[in-house]
């Protein structure tokens, strides 16, 4: 089958850094997406990862390993408004998204 | 405002009702997508729509019926549903495929009573 494991949850404090993971067992691979969900709200773009290696955006950085089948989510100087719902999402084919399980991050002040 | 808006934002039908979810993109895309988001679940891909087409079905049972009149609008008819339909349903779009960013709409929040 098809999925992508990621932590039920992480906590940090303000100002931290924190690293969200992803693995994933897909065929057909193609790349990772990374969306930020708020309580009540709907998933925002954040990064996409086509190739190995880390790409920044910001606060924001991804990482991805084609050989180890595992990517992830490093958000520095964290901040309140981080707290959020955060989700991997692999495209295994031209129309084939398959979304994480989903990490819910919460930042204490 | 995302740009991807969907009616109602809250819906509540008993089992026996038909109802119709919609949405409506403004940003020009020519992909649209259907997604079903339960607790602790992953979200779930149900459809997808390219220029108009229907592209991906995800063995979604056949009492929801998608229809994409043009690339703008995105329609999701429901009958019969059972209470573990409940959940919230997120519509997307995308400029292209593969990678492509994917712009949420709010979501309809529905209940089956």
């Amino acid at each position: 089958g098809q999925s992508l494991e990621q932590p039920s949850e992480v906590t940090a404090v303000e100002g931290a850094i924190v690293q969200i993971n992803c693995t994933y067992q897909t065929s057909g691979f193609y790349g990772l997406s990374w969306y930020q969900q708020h309580d009540g709200g709907a998933p925002t773009f954040l990064s996409y990862n086509a190739l190995d290696g880390l790409e920044e955006t910001g606060r924001f950085s991804s990482f991805l390993s084609r050989s180890d089948s595992y990517g992830y989510l490093l958000l520095q100087e964290l901040q309140m408004k981080d707290s959020a719902s955060y989700f991997c999402a692999g495209t295994s084919g031209t129309y084939k998204y398959i979304f994480g399980t989903g990490t819910r991050l919460k930042v204490l002040a | 405002e995302t740009g991807v808006t969907q009616t109602p934002r809250h819906l509540v039908m008993g089992m026996t009702n038909k109802k119709s979810l919609k949405c409506e993109q403004h940003l020009g895309h020519n992909a649209m997508y259907w997604y079903k988001q339960s607790a602790k679940k992953p979200l779930e891909l149900m459809f997808v729509y390219s220029l108009e087409e229907r592209v991906e079905n995800n063995s979604v049972p056949s009492r929801f019926s998608p229809e994409c009149p043009n690339s703008s609008h995105l329609f999701l008819h429901l009958h019969t549903l059972q209470p573990e339909d409940s959940a919230l349903y997120l519509c997307a779009s995308s400029l292209g495929t593969g990678g492509s960013e994917q712009y949420f709409g709010p979501g309809t929040r529905l209940t089956v009573t």
